[in-house]
Formats: structure tokens, C-alpha cells, sequence
């Protein structure tokens, strides 16, 4: 497709059951970012992915989560045991590898995650 | 540490009136400066960019020009329509490659 892609765009979780969201960057593009969107507020870095590699997994939470890129193109960010705090909105961006500091990040729709 | 400070919204205005978002930030290095929009039901859009100091960065009308001596990148229009309503948000990266984002400014365009 022309944009970014993400699956499902609404995902309603009961507490303690495990979730995996699903990003379809653009194609070609090296670069790939999860973020986490609380409502009213900007949007938080998760983690980082060049190619399949992780290369920045700092901001994630806690180890209830969980991001993968297996072959460098779609990734999976799955939450465990999903807490009613983890309800948000999940961003998923890709770039291309150019300049890292100028370079566009292009953002999917996002899933709403809502944990009751 | 990086970060982003824009002005709380919602900002309520009548069509063709005159729009400022203000934006500032703190960083270290050379950032470039983004500012993002986000349209009812939709995903984030890249409005504009600048990526030195002085540079002007503009698009559908919006203007934002990187002010290195204030810290700012303040967000301007000269005349709003009603489909301009949406959030907008300042954001900046520097040699990292972290988007470190604003808050979110609400804008409201009545008829």
C-alpha cells in the first residue's frame, strides 16, 4: 500500500489477556518507530527498529511489552496481561534510512487499544 | 533533556481570522523542528519542516519559521477555514532519531 498500515484499529482487551498489534510500514523504508498516545497528549517513543534489528527498545514500560520486526518489514508489538494503563492509542511510523535528523516519519491510523 | 512546550488549546476561531500556535523547545545540538496535524479520525500528517535556523517551513498556507534565538517555531496562517480544524503538534529530533513531541494544540474553526 502507499501508507502505513496498522491492524487492528480498534482492540478492545479484558485485563490479563495478552494483545499484538500490527504495523505495515511503507515499503523500502528502513526505519520503523512504535509509539504510545495517551489521550490529550503526544505521542510517547516505544522503540526503534532499523532493518530487523532493534536498536533502542527504551521507552517501553515494562517487560509486559514486547516489539518485533522479524524480517525487517511488518512488526508486532505485543503487551501481556494488558493493565487498564496501558489503554491508548499505538503509532506506528516508518522512514527512509536518510538523514536521521531530517528525515519524514510517515504515521499510520494507529490501533485504540481500550483494556476494561 | 529534549523537549517541547505549545500552547493549550482548544484555540476557537472564526473562519478567516488570523492563526498563531505557539511553539517552543529545549534541546541540545541542532534539532530539526516538525510540525504534525491530525485530522478527526485520521493519523498524524507531516505539515511541515525546518531543519536549520532561520529556515521558513510552510505548506497549505501554514508558515513556521525556526527562530534559534528564541527557541520557537511558532505555527501561523493567515486566514482559517472550518477545514482546518484538527490538533496540531510541534515536534523535534535531533541527531537521535526520537521524535520528542508537544502536548497538542486543539484548534476549532467556527463558520
Amino acid at each position: 500500500g502507499a501508507g502505513v498500515s496498522q491492524s487492528p484499529r480498534y482492540k478492545v482487551a479484558k485485563r490479563g489477556q495478552d494483545v499484538a498489534l500490527r504495523c505495515d510500514p511503507i515499503s523500502g523504508h528502513v526505519s520503523l518507530f512504535w509509539y504510545q498516545q495517551a489521550l490529550g497528549q503526544g505521542p510517547e517513543f516505544l522503540t526503534y527498529f532499523q532493518n530487523e534489528a532493534q536498536l533502542d527498545k527504551s521507552g517501553l514500560p515494562s517487560d509486559r511489552f514486547f516489539a518485533e520486526r522479524p524480517e525487517g518489514s511488518v512488526s508486532t508489538l505485543k503487551i501481556q496481561r494488558t493493565q487498564q494503563e496501558d489503554s491508548a492509542v499505538y503509532l506506528c511510523a516508518s522512514s527512509l534510512e536518510l538523514d536521521r535528523r531530517i528525515a519524514e516519519a510517515f504515521f499510520g491510523q494507529g490501533t485504540r487499544l481500550t483494556v476494561v | 533533556g529534549n523537549s517541547v512546550t505549545q500552547m493549550e488549546g482548544p484555540v476557537t476561531l472564526s473562519e478567516e481570522a488570523f492563526l498563531t500556535i505557539n511553539c517552543t523547545y529545549t534541546a541540545t545540538g541542532y534539532p530539526s523542528l516538525f510540525w504534525y496535524v491530525q485530522y478527526p479520525g485520521e493519523g498524524l500528517q507531516l505539515l511541515l519542516k525546518a531543519t536549520k535556523a532561520d529556515d521558513k517551513g510552510s505548506n497549505k498556507g501554514f508558515e513556521a519559521t525556526y527562530r534559534k534565538e528564541t527557541t520557537s517555531f511558532h505555527l501561523e496562517k493567515g486566514s482559517v477555514q472550518v477545514s482546518d480544524s484538527a490538533v496540531y503538534f510541534c515536534a523535534l529530533r535531533d541527531s537521535n532519531y526520537q521524535l520528542i513531541w508537544g502536548a497538542g494544540t486543539k484548534l476549532i474553526i467556527k463558520p
